[in-house]
């Protein structure tokens, strides 16, 4: 079956750095998506990895490896206003999105 | 980046009633769209992939002839609740994937669907 696992919840203080894991098993493989969903919000897009590396967009930075079937995001200088729940989705061979089931992130003064 | 509008925002019906959700993608034309359901503190669910002009793929365990989707342009989609009970109250969203492009997806403001 495919799979996606992230943990369910992380909290980290205002400034710090944090890192959300994201582990996948899917039939086929065509991208790596990362959501920020605030409560009662649809998801809005991050990034996107096809290629093991890391990408880097101000703040948020994502890392894939193909091999190692395993992702992160990277969330550098953290606001309050970055307190959402952070979705990890993968494009399976059918070009469906596989979600994971996200994981809240709690920011703290 | 691309817009999707979907409408209502927000509805409260009464049980039994019918409630019909628009997805609209405004800049862009979008072979496929998907709709999606969210129960509080839980991920996206996949109900149906729907594209322009032929019939809705729908997941297991979603009824059909309950959540209806018509895709009758390249521009818009629509989920027709119908027989809202209670238990379908959910956060609704539809995304929209350009024509052509596989690996992207635009999401609307989600639909927040109350049934009373």
């Amino acid at each position: 079956g495919q799979n996606i696992d992230q943990p369910t919840e992380m909290t980290a203080t205002e400034g710090a750095i944090v890192q959300i894991n994201c582990t996948y098993q899917t039939s086929g493989f065509n991208g790596l998506f990362w959501y920020q969903q605030h409560a009662g919000e649809a998801p809005t897009f991050l990034s996107y990895n096809v290629l093991d590396g890391l990408e880097e967009k101000g703040r948020f930075s994502s890392f894939l490896s193909r091999s190692k079937g395993y992702s992160y995001l990277l969330l550098k200088e953290l606001q309050m206003k970055d307190s959402a729940s952070y979705l990890c989705a993968v494009l399976d061979s059918n070009y469906q999105l596989i979600w994971g089931a996200g994981t809240k992130l709690i920011i703290k003064p | 980046g691309a817009v999707v509008s979907q409408h209502p925002s927000w509805v409260i019906c009464k049980s039994g009633t019918s409630v019909k959700i628009e997805c609209r993608s405004l800049d862009f034309q979008a072979t496929t769209m998907f709709w999606y359901r969210q129960f509080p503190k839980q991920s996206l669910m996949l109900m149906a992939t729907s594209n322009e002009g032929s019939k809705a793929t729908y997941e297991q365990g979603v009824e059909k002839d309950k959540f209806l989707i018509n895709h009758a342009s390249l521009t818009l989609s629509t989920l027709t609740v119908t027989s809202a009970h209670p238990e379908d109250s959910s956060f609704y969203i539809c995304s929209a994937r350009p024509t052509g492009a596989e690996t992207e997806a635009f999401f609307g403001q989600g639909t927040r669907l109350t049934v009373v």
